[in-house]
């Protein structure tokens, strides 16, 4: 079956920072690819998604590129703020699988100003 | 403006208890969705209904009943609670189940068994 694999958390960066969440995944079809992110408290928002082989996904100064070769979707910031301290998902949906969403465990990001 | 409503936001209750979550969405969305959020932040689909018919049904225990009173809601039942059942629940929606479509999340219903 479908499955997301994250780096584990939690990540913690000074602000400005460089940072990377790494995410793989494994599929028998051709999935969309989307990172959701979790503030305190709150439900989850889309912050990108990518629905096909090398498509890039960008918003809010964050990019992830769907790399079909090496089965990844690595969410990158040039330089975080304290503001991104939040949960980050990575995951999966294919249209064969009902377009249920299949997630990574989550990684948390702590961001130190 | 909510574009996917939950009520209630917490729910505390005994176990053996039966209780409903309710979920509305006024994005005109044919498709929607339950998830279970565990306590180490694990999310998984539990129901996906489309215009009203049942599509995903992840082998969650009967306990737990969805209910689509039409394409605009998706009701949650659950019958005689139990502690493991203690999560955060998340409705959402999308436009469509044929492809694979944004899932627009609701803000959660944080449910405590005691």
């Amino acid at each position: 079956g479908n499955s997301v694999t994250q780096m584990e958390g939690p990540v913690t960066l000074s602000e400005e920072a460089f940072l990377t969440i790494n995410c793989t995944y494994t599929a028998t079809g051709y999935p969309s690819l989307f990172w959701y992110v979790q503030y305190p408290g709150e439900g989850l928002q889309l912050l990108l998604k990518a629905t096909k082989a090398d498509d890039k996904g960008s918003n809010k100064g964050f990019e992830a590129t769907y790399r079909k070769e090496t089965t990844s979707f690595h969410l990158e910031k040039g330089s975080v703020q304290v503001s991104d301290s939040a949960v980050y998902f990575c995951a999966l949906s294919d249209h064969r699988g009902g377009n249920k969403l299949v997630f990574g465990a989550g990684t948390i990001l702590r961001v130190k100003s | 403006d909510t574009a996917v409503s939950q009520t209630p936001k917490y729910l505390v209750t005994q176990m053996g208890n039966d209780k409903s979550i309710k979920c509305e969405q006024n994005l005109g969305h044919d498709t929607m969705y339950w998830y279970k959020q565990d306590s180490k932040k694990f999310l998984k689909i539990m129901f996906s209904y489309n215009n009203k018919e049942l599509i995903i049904n992840e082998t969650v225990p009967n306990r737990f009943s969805p209910k689509s009173p039409d394409k605009a809601h998706l009701n949650l039942h659950i019958n005689s609670l139990e502690l493991g059942d203690s999560a955060v629940y998340f409705c959402a929606s999308s436009q469509a189940q044929g492809a694979p479509d944004t899932q627009y999340f609701g803000p959660g219903t944080r449910l405590t068994v005691l």
